[in-house]
């Protein structure tokens, strides 16, 4: 069975400091899939990145970035220099080798608060 | 635009009353998805279908009925026979033989009254 546990409920910062979402996930699979997802007040989940369990190279977007360790089976995501309008719940998600026919595997998700 | 459109955004229930949520996509995606999400608890993997005619149970299916007689339509009935109908329910879809991420709904918001 696949796992994925966000241990952060909730984390509250002030604007412009650095913070990191932790991710841990547990799987048999050895060819899966990594996502993260955003959900803001509004409800609809937007999509930010995946990874595929081979590719291990760290990631960047603008203020984003990700942290893929095999080794620790996590994958942190860090948002650098925090904005308000980065406020809202974060989904670490997981899907396996058969193809995702069963969907994604979701944490319980952080909620993340920007304090102006 | 390709999307996918839930509908309603709001729905309230009576007890005892079935209700049905709509999701269409445009995106010719061949797996749709229907989670349930609850206060602290994530996710949850509702219903599921690979392809048209033919759909799989996931997480917590107890009361709840799927169809898939089209593509691009995959609605999710309420039943009575679910004992705490109230949460937010999201719709979502997704090449499955790519394993390429999925895109989700708006969502509706489901109050029994």
């Amino acid at each position: 069975a696949q796992k994925v546990t966000q241990a952060q409920t909730e984390i509250s910062v002030v604007e412009k400091e650095d913070v990191t979402l932790d991710c841990v996930y547990e799987t048999r699979d050895t060819t899966y899939y990594l996502f993260w997802y955003k959900q803001p007040p509004s409800g609809e989940l937007v999509f930010l990145i995946r990874r595929n369990s081979f590719d291990e190279q760290n990631e960047i977007s603008g203020r984003y970035s990700w942290n893929f360790q095999k080794s620790t089976s996590s994958f942190n995501f860090t948002i650098t220099a925090s904005q308000v309008v980065d406020s809202a719940v974060y989904f670490c998600a997981l899907s396996g080798q058969g193809g995702g026919a069963d969907g994604l595997t979701f944490g319980k998700g952080t909620h993340l608060i920007i304090q102006p | 635009d390709g999307g996918i459109t839930q509908s309603p955004k709001y729905l309230f229930r009576k007890e005892g009353q079935n209700v049905t949520l709509s999701c269409e996509q445009n995106l010719n995606h061949d797996a749709m998805y229907w989670y349930r999400q609850d206060p602290g608890q994530g996710l949850r993997l509702i219903y599921y279908s690979q392809i048209v005619n033919d759909f799989q149970k996931g997480d917590i299916a107890e009361g709840y009925s799927v169809s898939r007689e089209k593509k691009e339509s995959f609605p999710l009935t309420v039943t009575s026979a679910q004992k705490n109908p109230t949460a937010f329910y999201l719709c979502a879809s997704r090449h499955y033989s790519l394993n390429t991420e999925a895109f989700f709904g708006q969502g509706t918001r489901l109050t029994v009254v």
